[in-house]
């Protein structure tokens, strides 16, 4: 069966700190995508980055990097200089392939970030 | 990115009455939709999946006769929330995709508070 686990609940920091969100997944498909999301005390939902299993490329935008590494199962999310403005719910994500329903979405549990001036 | 919008996005509604949530897709067409419920606190649960002119498909453990789906059209989807009782309320999103391999775009939410 499918999962994601962000196992850190909260993770407080303060302000310039870099600070890495991990998550790590489980499936039995070789094809599969993660996300990351960003749910501000707004609720919206903001989409932070799409990557597909077979692309192991590290990424970069701006102070957010990713890290993906299919040895571990773990897609882990690293926020360089961290802002107040960063204060968020970040949920990571993973696409079931093998629901009928396409594009299905199973999200971790979130992982509450509290950034301090 | 493209823009997904729900409305109401607020709304209180007594026990025993049901209340209407739609998610538009405002500058793509949306051949799949997806509606999520999230308790305080915690993680996005799917609770179904509509495609155009078709049945929704439920989650195990989801009413389908309470959590009612309609997606009549590409640009618009609807959740019923018949009878509601308190125990519904909650925090609902959709999210809307123009296609298998294409992005989810995810609505701002509808908070329902059934007194």
């Amino acid at each position: 069966a499918q999962k994601v686990t962000q196992a850190q609940t909260e993770i407080s920091v303060v302000e310039k700190e870099d600070v890495t969100l991990d998550c790590v997944y489980e499936t039995r498909d070789t094809t599969y995508y993660l996300f990351w999301y960003k749910q501000p005390p707004s609720g919206e939902l903001v989409f932070l980055i799409r990557r597909n299993s077979f692309d192991e490329q590290n990424e970069i935008s701006g102070r957010y990097s990713w890290n993906f590494q299919k040895s571990t199962s773990s897609f882990n999310f690293t926020i360089t200089a961290s802002q107040v403005v960063d204060s968020a719910v970040y949920f990571c994500a993973l696409s079931d392939p093998h629901s009928s329903n396409t594009g299905k979405l199973i999200f971790g549990q979130g992982t509450t970030l509290q950034v301090k001036p | 990115g493209a823009v997904v919008s729900q409305h109401p996005s607020r709304v209180i509604c007594k026990s025993g009455t049901s209340v209407k949530i739609e998610c538009r897709s405002l500058d793509f067409q949306a051949t799949t939709m997806f509606w999520y419920r999230q308790f305080p606190k915690q993680s996005l649960m799917l609770m179904a999946t509509s495609n155009e002119g078709s049945k929704a498909t439920y989650e195990q453990g989801v009413e389908k006769d309470k959590f009612l789906i309609n997606h009549a059209s590409l640009t618009l989807s609807t959740l019923t929330v018949t009878s509601a009782h308190p125990e519904d309320s909650s925090f609902y999103i959709c999210s809307a995709s123009a296609g298998e391999g294409s992005e989810q775009y995810f609505g701002p939410g509808t908070r329902l508070t059934v007194t």
